[in-house]
């Protein structure tokens, strides 16, 4: 079964301080994981995801297979950081459903 | 390019009452579909998903289902609303092809069961 664990509902940072949202699967075959972002009053959408190996808006994550996490982290948080967080797994088969962690609504504080 | 429609917006319906939300893409050809429901401090929940018409997986026991009559056309249906149906519902598509291939989001429907 495909399982994520976002350990942090909420996670408050000052601006310019480096942020990390913690992101733990679990899934038997091989993972395609992604990170989607939700600020507010806007649609869900993706931020990244580990087979693009790249940097979004300052953010990068990596996936660590031995230790099933693919945390994301920005060294210096800015104010527009502030939203909501989703990280999500697949199975590599584009027929396998996308499941969700919890998510982590992350505030930057000025 | 590919676009997602999803409605209505906001549905306020009393409890016992049917419920009917339906969701269409367009631009591409045989999407894998998606119904998640978003509340608070449970994030986003998978309902049902479907490979292609009339394949319909279930994700959660419930009192909701799905259908897909057609390639782009997905629906989430109810015959007796409860009060625990409210929420955020989304829909979402992606390729077939690929499982690295990133969701694309309605802007989902916020149903209010009185």
């Amino acid at each position: 079964a495909q399982r994520v664990t976002q350990p942090e509902k909420l996670l408050s940072v000052f601006k310019g301080a480096p942020v990390e949202l913690k992101c733990n699967y679990s899934y038997s075959g091989s993972p395609e994981l992604f990170w989607y972002v939700q600020y507010s009053r806007q649609r869900l959408q993706l931020l990244l995801r580990h087979i693009s190996r790249e940097s979004i808006k300052g953010f990068t994550a990596d996936l660590n297979k031995g230790e099933t996490s693919f945390h994301l982290k920005k060294p210096f948080a800015q104010e527009e950081d502030s939203a909501m967080y989703y990280c999500a797994l697949s199975g590599i088969s584009g027929n396998t459903p996308l499941v969700f962690g919890k998510g982590t609504r992350l505030s930057v504080i000025a | 390019s590919q676009t997602i429609h999803q409605w209505p917006a906001t549905l306020v319906q009393p409890v016992g009452s049917p419920l009917s939300l339906e969701c269409t893409v367009e631009g591409t050809s045989n999407p894998n579909l998606y119904w998640y429901r978003q509340a608070a401090g449970r994030g986003l929940q998978l309902l049902f998903y479907s490979v292609g018409i009339g394949q319909i997986s279930s994700e959660v026991p419930q009192n909701l289902s799905a259908s897909r009559p057609q390639d782009r056309q997905f629906i989430l249906s109810s015959k007796k609303l409860l009060l625990s149906d409210s929420g955020f519902y989304l829909c979402a598509w992606r390729p077939t092809d690929r499982g690295n291939s990133p969701l694309h989001f309605g802007n989902g429907t916020r149903l209010t069961v009185t």
